[in-house]
């Protein structure tokens, strides 16, 4: 089945200490992204990768890190959480960045920075 | 301000009506995408557009992309509790960037 996994789903972790979320996809897409939801808000891009080793920053990207070593993996990186990081997340995955193209999302991480 | 304005931002209807969202961009889009999101899941595609003027269907759900490439509709006939959730339309702002989404709408169904 064609999917995107997020781990965790949940998560409460306290302010400073690092953490990861992980984003996996199995079809073999070469664009993928992060993005937080926030309420009133919308979706916002955190980060996005177009392909292995090739990473490039979103709308609000401080605070977080990102890696592409594997086209399958895009972990998002929160060296040191704040409260403010507090949001429900999203990694989605695309045959190619925008472009008229379908794009995947997993089922989201809640973290919650206290 | 908001890229991508939609409207209304919540919706509450009867189980059996239509009802219709909205997206409205200032600048004209190279694609539109309509997502729908469970509360707290991943969001779910729905459809895409591409040209001016274009409609497309699936089961009761009717999306339109004005000919400027600046507005879109999406439509729900006879809706039901299983249509609840929230919309969110997204859209491309060039042909290679990245994509960009609206505030979203939330519909709730009353059976």
């Amino acid at each position: 089945e064609a999917q995107v996994t997020q781990n965790p789903r949940y998560l409460i972790t306290v302010t400073g200490k690092k953490l990861t979320v992980t984003c996996s996809q199995n079809m073999n897409h070469e664009y993928m992204s992060w993005y937080r939801q926030d309420p009133g808000l919308g979706l916002r891009q955190i980060y996005y990768s177009m392909n292995v080793e090739v990473t490039d920053k979103g709308d609000v990207p401080e605070g977080y890190k990102v890696s592409r070593k594997e086209k399958r993996n895009f972990p998002l990186i929160l060296e040191s959480p704040s409260p403010n990081q507090t949001s429900l997340y999203f990694c989605a995955s695309s045959l190619a960045a925008g472009a008229n193209t379908e794009a995947f999302f997993g089922q989201g991480t809640r973290l919650t920075v206290v | 301000s908001q890229e991508l304005e939609q409207s209304p931002q919540s919706l509450i209807v009867q189980e059996g009506k239509n009802l219709t969202i909205n997206c409205t961009s200032s600048k004209t889009l190279y694609g539109l995408y309509w997502y729908k999101q469970k509360y707290g899941e991943g969001l779910i595609f729905l459809m895409m557009l591409q040209k001016g003027g274009e409609e497309k269907s699936h089961e009761k759900i009717t999306a339109k992309l004005d000919e400027k490439k600046q507005q879109s509709s999406l439509h729900i006939t006879a809706s039901q509790p299983s249509h609840a959730g929230i919309y969110l339309c997204g859209a491309d702002k060039t042909s290679y960037d990245k994509v960009i989404f609206g505030p979203g709408t939330s519909l709730s169904v009353i059976p």
